[in-house]
């Protein structure tokens, strides 16, 4: 099966600008999550869908949303772009149990902030 | 708020040593995962431990699962410098559905 691939790999934006981000999962994993890993911050969770619907958010501000489509693809929109919002977003796909949740991550998209 | 404390942060070492990273948290999960990142690649997962007490072996590495299912380890015998990398714990919790990561642990292994 082909993994979940992300586009772009990298992006630079200028702050106050919005940018978007997009996730195809592997076949037949129904679950997208993303996740924000920073240098200071590790790996934190945005939010997660399940058959189109938001099932889990993490503590980001409303400026970061997503959506997931009929066909389990998955975007990420960032608003207002600040400056720490540079970081390497990952999107992760999964069957979708929540007792195991296991994650099958893509290589993620570098953002840059200037 | 669930928290993974992993240890150490870092970690240097030679060729053919061994060495332990650990995972620890005050809560209980269902399960918990480890994940090996190499730069500018996202993690890649490399067990589940889903039982107290479970241990896993894969190749040289052997991850356990501690029995109150709120710590784990992972040794690797005979590190090699294809090892390199951040080794990421992660707990997850089926009642709020979330994958906590730990902050990770950095491996370099020298020739």
């Amino acid at each position: 099966k082909a993994g979940v691939t992300q586009t772009p790999r990298y992006l630079i934006k200028t702050r106050g600008q919005q940018v978007t981000l997009s996730c195809s999962p592997i076949s037949g994993h129904r679950s997208v999550s993303w996740y924000q890993q920073t240098p200071g911050q590790g790996l934190q969770f945005l939010f997660e869908y399940f058959s189109e619907t938001q099932r889990n958010k993490g503590n980001f501000p409303g400026r970061f949303s997503g959506r997931q489509f009929s066909n389990s693809r998955s975007e990420m929109n960032v608003s207002t772009l600040e400056l720490g919002d540079s970081a390497l977003y990952l999107c992760a796909s999964s069957p979708g149990r929540t007792d195991l949740y296991e994650q099958y991550f893509g290589p993620g998209t570098r953002l840059t902030v200037t | 708020t669930q928290l993974l404390e992993q240890s150490p942060q870092f970690l240097s070492i030679q060729e053919g040593e061994n060495l332990t990273v650990y995972c620890n948290s005050s809560s209980v999960f269902s399960s918990l995962q480890w994940y090996r990142q190499e730069p500018g690649e996202g993690p890649v997962l490399l067990v589940t431990v889903v039982t107290g007490g479970e241990v896993k072996k894969l190749k040289r590495l052997t991850f356990q699962f501690g029995d109150a299912r709120k710590d784990s380890s992972l040794h690797i015998t005979a590190a090699q410098t294809g090892d390199t990398g951040l080794y990421l714990c992660a707990g997850a919790s089926g009642n709020t559905g979330k994958l906590i990561f730990g902050q990770g642990t950095t491996l370099q292994v020298k020739p």
